[in-house]
């Protein structure tokens, strides 16, 4: 079964907008990497955030953890038309594979 | 370039027939997985290999089988093709075992059973 649970399922925002997108787990982990897949394509790796770290930046993109919910967020700023694509979070428990999300999907409306 | 890669891309073939999916890495990666993709199910892992003749059942592993002869491939096979095996394939790498690794995605195989 899944560990993460992605929230909202689809998200509708205008091209400048900042997107926001959750993650929740069940289980301890040793670190959440967060994966983008465009229509018809793989999934791309886009950051992983350590269990002992609480925020990380790269580029346009903010994650978030919190351990102690068990939860975690994406933050797209000033997104782009180009970042319409489904998003998901993965969580790596330490000698076991990484278990996905259902994933959000996320449209920017130019 | 190291690459990751699936064949074929799409496949249509007829319930009870085996079908074997192809999925190769140049990166020299111990760590090789098969997902499928179902709409309102996300990700789920079928099988998973930490290195050469090492084979692992995932969460959905009934009815497929794979075997790791080297560390560049890992081809899935449907014994026997059944209709609820129609999905979209992924294959995905990563260096080694434990924390910190990305894992690198194959393209996909759109694989229908009629």
């Amino acid at each position: 079964s899944q560990q993460g649970e992605e929230d909202p399922q689809a998200l509708s925002i205008q091209e400048g907008e900042n997107a926001t997108m959750n993650c929740s787990y069940k289980t301890s982990i040793n670190n959440l990497q967060w994966y983008r897949q465009n229509s018809g394509r793989g999934l791309v790796h886009l950051i992983l955030i350590r269990s002992n770290e609480r925020e990380k930046h790269s580029g346009r993109l903010r994650v978030t953890l919190d351990t102690s919910k068990k939860s975690s967020s994406l933050l797209i700023t000033a997104s782009r038309a180009a970042d319409t694509a489904s998003y998901f979070c993965a969580t790596d428990g330490g000698n076991t594979p990484l278990v996905f999300g259902k994933g959000t999907r996320l449209s920017v409306i130019a | 370039d190291a690459e990751i890669t699936q064949s074929p891309r799409h496949k249509i073939t007829e319930t009870g027939r085996q079908v074997t999916l192809a999925c190769h890495q140049t990166w020299n990666h111990n760590n090789m997985f098969w997902y499928r993709q179902d709409l309102g199910h996300g990700l789920r892992l079928i099988h998973y290999s930490y290195g050469v003749h090492d084979t692992n059942k995932g969460e959905v592993s009934d009815g497929y089988s794979v075997s790791r002869s080297n560390t560049e491939d890992l081809p899935l096979t449907l014994e026997s093709a059944a209709s609820s095996q129609t999905s979209v394939y992924f294959c995905a790498s990563s260096p080694r075992t434990g924390s910190y690794n990305e894992q690198f995605f194959g393209p996909g195989t759109r694989l229908t059973v009629l």
